[in-house]
């Protein structure tokens, strides 16, 4: 299995365009997570899903952050209009229940200018 | 919000050395994980121990909760360069609905020289 698959690694982007990061789960797993990473607030559960439906989105930041998962293959975070503080690394993992182990994707470096 | 704090923050140790993190958490759990993450590197699980085991052990690693203290310890013995990394805990915090969710930690930062 490939393990988690996120895009894109890198991202850098001006003040105010849309952003979207997208995740592919390992197969066969129900559960897929999206966390934040920062230096000042450490990992942040931003919102997790459930085959497919959203749980708990109660870390999403405010408004200008969404999530989907269309299917059982693919998730996307969006975050329309993007600001600097938003710059951050953010995780996608996935796993077959909420509270074991948990497997991580390399991240999405994002930098908002 | 965290639930879980890790101290030291960082730790510096030579080749060989044992390491020992600790994480203190504020709620009651099921169960409690270390994570690695090598640096620009995504989250590696190390070890789940349930919060009705007092010690577990995996190759190197030994993991202790006393959950009268909310408190667990990792330890790494004979350490390697290999094993500079940041290290994580992680809960299951209770959430009040019908699933609970895992919570990071702050994280120790461990340099092991060569």
């Amino acid at each position: 299995d490939a393990g988690v698959i996120q895009s894109p690694r890198h991202e850098v982007t001006e003040m105010g365009q849309e952003v979207t990061l997208r995740c592919k789960p390992i197969s066969g797993h129900d559960y897929l997570f999206w966390y934040r990473q920062t230096m000042m607030r450490g990992l942040e559960l931003l919102i997790y899903f459930n085959n497919n439906v959203p749980i708990d989105d109660s870390g999403m930041p405010e408004d200008r952050f969404s999530a989907k998962m269309p299917n059982a293959s693919f998730s996307t975070l969006k975050i329309q209009p993007s600001e600097p503080r938003d710059s951050a690394v953010y995780f996608c993992a996935s796993s077959r229940d909420t509270t074991g182990e948990l497997f991580f994707g390399e991240g999405s470096r994002l930098t908002v200018l | 919000s965290q639930q879980g704090e890790e101290d030291p923050q960082a730790l510096s140790i030579q080749e060989g050395e044992n390491a020992t993190m600790n994480c203190s958490y504020k709620t009651s759990i099921n169960n409690l994980q270390w994570y690695r993450q090598n640096s620009g590197r995504g989250l590696v699980h190390l070890i789940l121990i349930r919060s009705n085991e007092r010690e577990k052990h995996s190759g190197r690693l030994r993991v202790t909760l006393d959950t009268s203290k909310k408190s667990s310890s990792l330890l790494i013995t004979a350490s390697r360069a290999a094993d500079t990394a940041s290290y994580f805990c992680a809960t299951d915090a209770e959430t009040g609905g019908a699933t609970n969710k895992l919570i990071f930690g702050t994280g120790t930062l461990l340099a092991v020289q060569p």
